[in-house]
């Protein structure tokens, strides 16, 4: 069974700073990944997805590296910002034919 | 593009009651996705459609749940009788494509809450 990890669960860095977000998989069969950021009381919003076949997307500030073999993907968030602040989560397409979502890493940047 | 729009965003019942919760995808789509999101278990797959027709329900936690796709357009997810444990957000995602790791776009959720 496919089970997703993002560790740490919160984290708070004040404004400027360049951060990763760590996920990692148990099961390497993947599709592909996806990250997603979701505000307090909203739905999800797709941030970055890699193909199986790709080791890292890039859109804007953000940079989303995946490493199939060793089960890790991590989300590289350049000079923070206080909108950046939000739950990001992980998610794999696997080959159970279902994405299976990490609890997510709430991140709070502070001004 | 409205994106996939969820009804309603919230509610509130009491417990043995049917709550129906609705979502139309977007346009074109012909994936659409329920989940399911609680403190303690995350966001889990629920129940998902390829071109109105369910393929995988495994997720559905039991026969209280059940979920229809009369058309591209429109899905129920109904529970009949609700629990308390039933209260999370319910969220649905629509993709275009057959396979489930399309890209998937997510509605605004329905919170639910079972007294």
């Amino acid at each position: 069974k496919q089970e997703v990890t993002q560790i740490p669960a919160a984290l708070s860095v004040p404004e400027g700073e360049n951060l990763v977000l760590n996920c990692s998989f148990t099961d390497s069969a993947i599709y592909n990944l996806q990250w997603f950021r979701q505000d307090p009381g909203k739905g999800l919003t797709s941030l970055l997805l890699i193909q199986s076949s790709q080791r890292e997307q890039t859109s804007g500030r953000l940079n989303a590296s995946l490493d199939k073999s060793s089960g890790r993907s991590t989300l590289y968030i350049a000079a923070s910002q206080p909108g950046d602040s939000a739950t990001y989560l992980c998610a794999v397409y696997g080959a159970n034919s279902k994405l299976t979502f990490g609890k997510g890493i709430t991140l709070s940047v502070r001004p | 593009d409205a994106g996939v729009i969820q009804s309603p965003r919230h509610e509130v019942t009491e417990m043995g009651q049917e709550v129906t919760l609705r979502c139309k995808p977007i346009s074109g789509h012909n994936s659409l996705f329920w989940y399911r999101q609680t403190m303690m278990r995350g966001l889990e797959l629920l129940i998902y459609f390829n071109n109105n027709v369910p393929i995988d329900d495994s997720g559905m936690p039991e026969d209280r749940f059940s979920a229809k796709m009369p058309n591209a357009s429109f899905s129920t997810l109904k529970i009949q009788p609700s629990e308390p444990r039933d209260s999370a957000v319910y969220f649905c995602a629509s993709s275009s494509g057959t396979s489930a790791w399309n890209e998937q776009y997510f509605g605004p959720g329905t919170r639910l809450t079972v007294t």
